[in-house]
């Protein structure tokens, strides 16, 4: 079995501050994602990498940067901190892509003062 | 414009009652279906799956009805306990497609 590790659980940022999620998967899988949770709408995917130093961007990508320098991690960052993107940012991983099951880390919690 | 709709959007059900919770889909091209569990404060995780060359799937206490027709699957949670409580999260992808589409969730509540 493997894991996914996000860091940290809970962050705390001012508004229009810049701000860094991270997300490490030891199943060796190829392909990581990074969704937003908001309350009562679901998942929703922002970016999500196929392989090493490759990124596509999903549908809710504006403000928000990725970074896939290693297979085993992948890290997000909001460019500016808005108080209307407090939520769970839930990152994936995956063997392929679409019809494949997706193992999810615990989230982290974004709160904006 | 949501790809995946989920009803009702929350559940209470006694101990022992099945539960049903319903998915739609609007894309033909959608051929995978997964069902998601998730606990407060914790990732959500695959719970059941199923294809659509398939009309039915089961695990344990848990079974998907598809119909292909109507674009239309279901959920049963069959003799629910309390730890099914939980929120439940239809998806579905393409072959070939890039990401799972999620529907906005079922939250279930079961009552002793």
């Amino acid at each position: 079995g493997g894991i996914i590790t996000q860091t940290p659980k809970f962050l705390i940022g001012q508004e229009g501050q810049k701000l860094t999620l991270k997300c490490q998967q030891n199943f060796n899988h190829d392909t990581m994602y990074w969704y937003r949770q908001d309350s009562g709408k679901g998942l929703r995917l922002i970016y999500y990498s196929i392989t090493e130093n490759d990124l596509q961007k999903g549908d809710l990508s504006e403000g928000y940067d990725a970074s896939r320098e290693k297979k085993s991690s992948f890290s997000l960052t909001v460019t500016s901190a808005q108080k209307n993107e407090m939520a769970v940012f839930l990152c994936a991983s995956t063997i392929g892509t679409g019809g494949y099951e997706q193992y999810f880390g615990p989230g982290t919690r974004l709160t904006v003062l | 414009q949501q790809q995946v709709r989920q009803s009702p959007q929350s559940l209470t059900v006694w101990e022992g009652e099945t539960a049903i919770l319903n998915c739609s889909y609007e894309n033909s091209a959608f051929d995978y279906f997964p069902w998601y569990q998730q606990f407060p404060g914790e990732g959500p995780a695959l719970l059941i799956a199923i294809r659509s060359v398939s009309d039915k799937k089961e695990d344990g206490g848990f079974t998907i009805f598809f119909n292909k027709r109507e674009k239309n699957l279901s959920l049963h949670i069959k003799d629910s306990q309390p730890g099914d409580s939980a929120t439940y999260f239809c998806a579905a992808s393409a072959q070939g497609g890039r990401a799972l589409i999620f529907g906005t969730g079922t939250t279930v509540s079961v009552s002793p």
